[in-house]
């Protein structure tokens, strides 16, 4: 199993431009989620999915969108970037609620100008 | 209110003992205590759980507050691979997994 994985590593992007970070899962996972990681700080959860189809917003969602067409896929989508958008993102899955054990993945680090 | 508390960092020397703490005064009787770490430039990485009484793993014990209120991570022969930051967590909701800060660990050789 390749476990979660995420695609790009790095990421600049300009101010205003979209873009859309991939994650995958191939242990047939229910939970999926998205976090954010700034310099020196905790991880803060963007958006989750509890299973294809249902989504819902984590504690700073404002700038980003996501969907869960599949089990195995939970992109997440930067709809018009900011400098403040500006950190690691680190997607992760666990195979019933967020609270069973979370694989995370490697992460993307993104900058935006 | 979901949060912990842990110290920012700490030390220890090499091939010691470890005792990671973390008050979680508000926590409710069902909820499980996490604890996961984060190794530089990765991904963080489950460590252990519990609810009530002392649990181990090949990775570490935890041992709990009789009244549940702080737990303890105990890392038994620290090795420069465990200098990493060391999240206590507590669920918030049925979906959901808060990170604080952690403590960061740094292991002297």
């Amino acid at each position: 199993n390749a476990g979660v994985t995420q695609t790009p590593k790095f990421q600049v992007l300009k101010t205003g431009q979209s873009m859309t970070l991939q994650c995958a899962q191939d242990m047939n996972h229910e939970y999926m989620s998205w976090y954010r990681q700034d310099p020196g700080m905790g991880l803060r959860l963007i958006h989750y999915s509890v299973g294809a189809g249902i989504t819902d917003q984590g504690e700073v969602p404002n700038g980003y969108n996501v969907s869960r067409s599949t089990t195995e896929d939970f992109p997440l989508r930067l709809l018009s970037a900011a400098p403040s958008q500006t950190s690691v993102y680190f997607c992760a899955s666990s195979e019933g609620q967020g609270t069973d054990t979370q694989y995370f993945g490697p992460g993307t680090r993104l900058t935006v100008l | 209110d979901a949060k912990t508390t842990q110290p920012n960092s700490m030390e220890s020397n090499e091939e010691e003992p470890v005792h990671l703490p973390c008050n979680h005064s508000t926590i409710s009787g069902t909820d499980y205590i996490h604890w996961y770490r984060q190794l530089p430039s990765q991904g963080p990485e489950y460590v252990i759980h519990g609810l009530t009484s002392n649990v181990n793993n090949r990775m570490a014990s935890l041992a709990i507050a009789e009244d549940r209120k702080s737990s303890t991570l105990i890392l038994h022969r620290a090795t420069l691979r465990d200098a990493a930051v060391y999240y206590c967590i507590r669920p918030f909701g049925n979906e959901k997994l808060t990170f604080g800060t952690g403590t960061r660990l740094t292991i002297i050789p």
